[in-house]
């Protein structure tokens, strides 16, 4: 069964960075494009960032790029989302996910 | 970046009757492989989204085969036949042609 497990979330001042986690089991990580999905209180859902399976080639939307970073560990079947010089519109719940697969979420809050 | 446009945004129906939800693309979905990236989502009050339909009409493992997706270029249908409770939530559409990857604002399903 693809369990994807998220941790890292909390509550950080806008400006500061925080590091998200996910734990992926249940399938061979390293032959899959993994994502990053995020979605505002009561709001829909955004497209985050997308990484190959190597790790070799990343993409992101304009909103977090050139300050968020995806990455993974192939060998620790862990998949990476380094958020820098946050901002209170980044608050959201950040989903992992492969492609059918998703995370339960891990919320993160910017505010002062 | 691609603009999904999906009607209704709210929609009430009775048990049994069927649904019907539109995602209307800014541009053409088709990729240069012959493959159009348009999927459905599904998200229930408090739960992740799950994946009901994959390029435009293949249903998910497990989907039931009252979820019926159609369309092409830029106009695509995903129509719920005799809605069950569990069916109730948020629709959304998701376009994975474009970089970057944008989903619709989504579509609730009520009851009447």
């Amino acid at each position: 069964e693809v369990q994807l497990v998220e941790t890292g979330g909390g509550l950080v001042q806008p400006g500061r960075s925080l590091k998200l986690s996910c734990v992926a089991s249940g399938f061979t990580f390293n032959n899959y494009w993994m994502s990053w999905t995020r979605q505002a209180p009561g709001k829909g859902l955004e497209w985050v960032a997308s990484i190959t399976n190597s790790g070799g080639s990343t993409y992101y939307p304009d909103s977090v790029k050139g300050r968020f970073t995806i990455s993974r560990d192939n060998a620790q079947n862990t998949l990476y989302l380094q958020m820098n010089s946050l901002r209170s519109e980044d608050t959201a719940t950040y989903y992992c996910t492969r492609g059918a697969h998703w995370g339960q979420g891990v919320m993160v809050t910017v505010s002062s | 970046d691609v603009v999904l446009t999906q009607t209704p945004v709210s929609l009430s129906v009775t048990l049994g009757d069927q649904a019907s939800i539109s995602c209307r693309s800014s541009q053409s979905l088709e990729y240069s492989d012959g493959y159009t990236y348009l999927e459905w989502y599904l998200q229930k009050p408090g739960q992740s989204p799950q994946l009901l339909i994959y390029e435009v009409s293949n249903r998910f493992s497990g989907v039931p085969d009252r979820f019926i997706g159609s369309g092409s270029g830029t106009d695509f249908t995903l129509k719920i036949s005799r809605v069950e409770p569990e069916d109730l939530g948020v629709y959304y559409c998701f376009q994975a042609t474009h970089d970057p990857y944008t989903f619709g604002a989504g579509t609730k399903l009520e009851l009447k």
